[in-house]
């Protein structure tokens, strides 16, 4: 079946930029997302992009698909302690029933 | 707007006994989802409903997991009985069919413990 995977765990310092990294196995994905989880809270949509896109940007969030690859990336300029949460890449297919991966845990520091 | 609301929160039960969790999706959202999402893993999908009808149960356990949506709105998720195994966060979600996107709305969880 479809794979999503992740780097679980990124630590980085306030006013640095964070990129976590997504790989998906599923090559007719046509929706891929960012959701961003914070503690005891259910899944919030960060941002998305459509398959036919190389990149989107929004605010401090930056998304770069390299379809070929198919890697995903979300980079956070100016990294806030109020960024730090996890965050699940997602993909949605043909079958349009979402592959989640397993999450990667930001820590942002002083 | 409210969101999608779940309850109970927490809830601890030994094995072999059952527990329900109730969903109540934003209003209008035709589509609902239940997810279990086992501690350092990310969701996964149990059941996908489209108004009051299934559309996925391929990874429902269906020996010991039930779902209904009973009218196309609530939704209840039974397990009976509860193994070990089943110690998860269970997400539910809800989207609409007018959204594009099909951006999921999720509501906090119910988080289990089987003892």
């Amino acid at each position: 079946g479809e794979d999503v995977e992740q780097s679980l765990f990124l630590s980085v310092r306030e006013g640095d930029s964070s990129v976590i990294n997504c790989t998906y196995t599923d090559s007719s994905s046509t929706y891929l997302y960012w959701y961003k989880q914070e503690p005891g809270a259910g899944l919030q949509l960060l941002t998305y992009i459509f398959s036919n896109m190389d990149m989107k940007q929004d605010q401090r969030l930056t998304v770069l698909l390299n379809k070929k690859d198919k890697h995903l990336s979300l980079r956070i300029a100016d990294t806030q302690t109020g960024d730090s949460a996890i965050y699940f890449c997602a993909e949605m297919g043909g079958s349009y029933i979402p592959t989640f991966g397993r999450g990667t845990s930001l820590i942002v520091h002083p | 707007e409210a969101g999608v609301a779940q309850s109970p929160r927490y809830k601890i039960i030994e094995k072999r006994q059952s527990v329900a969790f109730w969903c109540n999706p934003i209003s209008g959202h035709a589509t609902l989802y239940w997810y279990q999402q086992i501690l350092g893993q990310g969701p996964k999908l149990l059941i996908q409903f489209q108004n009051n009808g299934v559309v996925d149960d391929s990874q429902l356990p269906k020996d010991r997991f039930s779902a209904e949506r009973l009218k196309g709105v609530d939704s209840t998720l039974k397990i009976q009985p509860a193994k070990l195994e089943d110690s998860a966060v269970y997400l539910c979600a809800s989207s609409s069919p007018t959204n594009g996107i099909n951006e999921q709305f999720f509501g906090p969880g119910t988080r289990l413990t089987v003892l």
